[in-house]
């Protein structure tokens, strides 16, 4: 099975601030790689799509990058309403196969 | 627009089984594969499986395999999970998510609200 990490765990930043959270897959996975948003008591929300897509609808200081087994994903004027878990997530489909990372939990400073 | 619209919180002995329901609006029921991830309590997300409601295959993540079952009602655009045997460790909140877009198997882009199934003696 691929694993999915993350790294930070967490973290604390200023408001203004760029955010950046990395997702290391344990084999290749091309670019099958989303990220989404999850705020407390709610249902995740896709973010970013194929690595570097963005949703529709979703702001453009969001924004990812990366392929292969190394992914980043980045904010880059952190705002209060930011304030959420971010999870990166693979997809396969020979065998179907989703793999979430462990999550990133973001707070202002 | 899309929605989905899960049922109710359920409270279950250990042992028993839980069925969760996600009624589909907005669009083609049997156009979209529906994924169902679950959270365990202050945990992350974790895929439990999918199904195409267009010709009723699924497939479930290797751990819930023979314990999981999921089915649709295409006439009432709804598609339900039932999971069997259920333990302490099945203690989550369960969502339904619909693929972004008809190609993109493995993105969930739209979401239910979620279900919390709570397993205690």
């Amino acid at each position: 099975d691929i694993q999915m990490t993350q790294s930070p765990s967490s973290l604390s930043a200023s408001v203004g601030d760029r955010v950046t959270i990395t997702c290391q897959a344990s084999q290749d996975i091309t670019n099958f790689l989303n990220w989404y948003q999850q705020k407390p008591g709610k249902a995740p929300k896709l973010l970013i799509y194929d690595a570097s897509n963005l949703e529709a609808g979703v702001p453009s200081r969001f924004s990812g990058s990366g392929s292969g087994t190394h992914f980043t994903f980045t904010i880059r004027s952190l705002q209060p309403e930011d304030i959420a878990t971010y999870y990166c997530q693979q997809y396969d489909n020979n065998p179907p196969r989703f793999t979430f990372g462990p999550g990133t939990k973001v707070d202002i400073k | 627009q899309v929605q989905l619209v899960q049922s109710g919180a359920e409270v279950k002995k250990p042992g028993a089984s839980v069925k969760v329901s996600c009624r589909a609006s907005g669009y083609t029921f049997t156009g979209y594969y529906l994924h169902w991830v679950r959270q365990a309590p202050g945990q992350g997300l974790e895929w439990v499986g999918w199904i195409n409601p267009n010709n009723g295959d699924t497939n479930s993540a290797q751990k819930f395999k023979g314990r999981v079952t999921l089915t649709t009602d295409t006439s009432i655009s709804t598609a339900y999970m039932e999971l069997s045997r259920l333990t302490s460790d099945d203690t989550a909140v369960y969502y339904c998510a619909r693929v972004k877009e008809l190609l993109y198997f493995g993105t969930m882009g739209y979401w239910g609200q979620g279900t919390l199934v709570t397993v205690s003696s």
